[in-house]
């Protein structure tokens, strides 16, 4: 079963506007990360928060987690038409040689130019 | 520096076949990963490894074996395909270090079952 889960599904905004997404989960994590993938491409990580971090900031990314909420966002500013792609939010629960990360379905973003 | 490759890259196969996907690491990295994609699922984990002869089941394991004789390699089979395993199938590792905790995807193996 899925341990994440984006929100919106898909969201399509106009170049240089700020697009925010939304990663819900259900059980305790290491870790959460953000992926991006371009239609017909890998997966390209983006940013990784621990849980005993709040907020993260990379370039034009920045990500928070309320662990208590288990939530995370991200959110992406001044967006560009090339930040059209599929962002995934990965839980991340590591235990001994034990490594579980587990993907949401992925938020469809479309910036228009 | 290749980093991860996947072949091949689009494989059409009919039902009852077994199909070998391969992947191939050269970061020396301890962990690798099978994935398929589906459309309305994500990405969904089928089988991981952490090291050469050790491998552990996913969330979708049921159809599929993997071996891990080196490193560098972790091919994934389909014993007899199904329909149901067209999909989109990605490879990924990760080192797994302290503050490396990342994963690298190859760039997918695209698989049809007629």
């Amino acid at each position: 079963s899925q341990q994440g889960e984006e929100d919106p599904q898909a969201l399509s905004i106009q170049e240089g506007e700020n697009a925010t997404m939304n990663c819900s989960y259900k059980t305790s994590i290491n870790n959460l990360q953000w992926y991006r993938q371009n239609s017909g491409r890998g997966l390209v990580h983006l940013i990784l928060i621990r849980s005993n971090e709040r907020e993260k900031h990379s370039g034009r990314l920045r990500v928070t987690l309320d662990t208590s909420k288990k939530s995370s966002s991200l959110l992406i500013t001044a967006s560009r038409a090339a930040d059209t792609a599929s962002y995934f939010c990965a839980t991340v629960l590591i235990g001994g040689s034990n490594y579980k990360l587990t993907f949401g379905k992925g938020t469809l973003l479309t910036v228009n130019p | 520096d290749a980093g991860i490759t996947q072949s091949p890259r689009y494989k059409i196969t009919e039902t009852g076949r077994q199909v070998t996907l391969m992947c191939h690491q050269t970061w020396s990295h301890s962990y690798m990963f099978w994935y398929r994609q589906d459309l309305g699922h994500g990405l969904r984990l089928i089988y991981y490894s952490a090291a050469a002869d050790i491998t552990d089941k996913g969330e979708v394991p049921d159809g599929y074996v993997v071996s891990r004789s080196k490193t560098e390699n972790f091919p994934l089979t389909l014993e007899s395909a199904t329909r149901s395993q067209t999909s989109v199938y990605f490879c990924a590792t990760a080192k797994l270090a302290l503050n490396q905790e990342t994963q690298y995807f190859g760039p997918g193996t695209r698989l049809l079952v007629l």
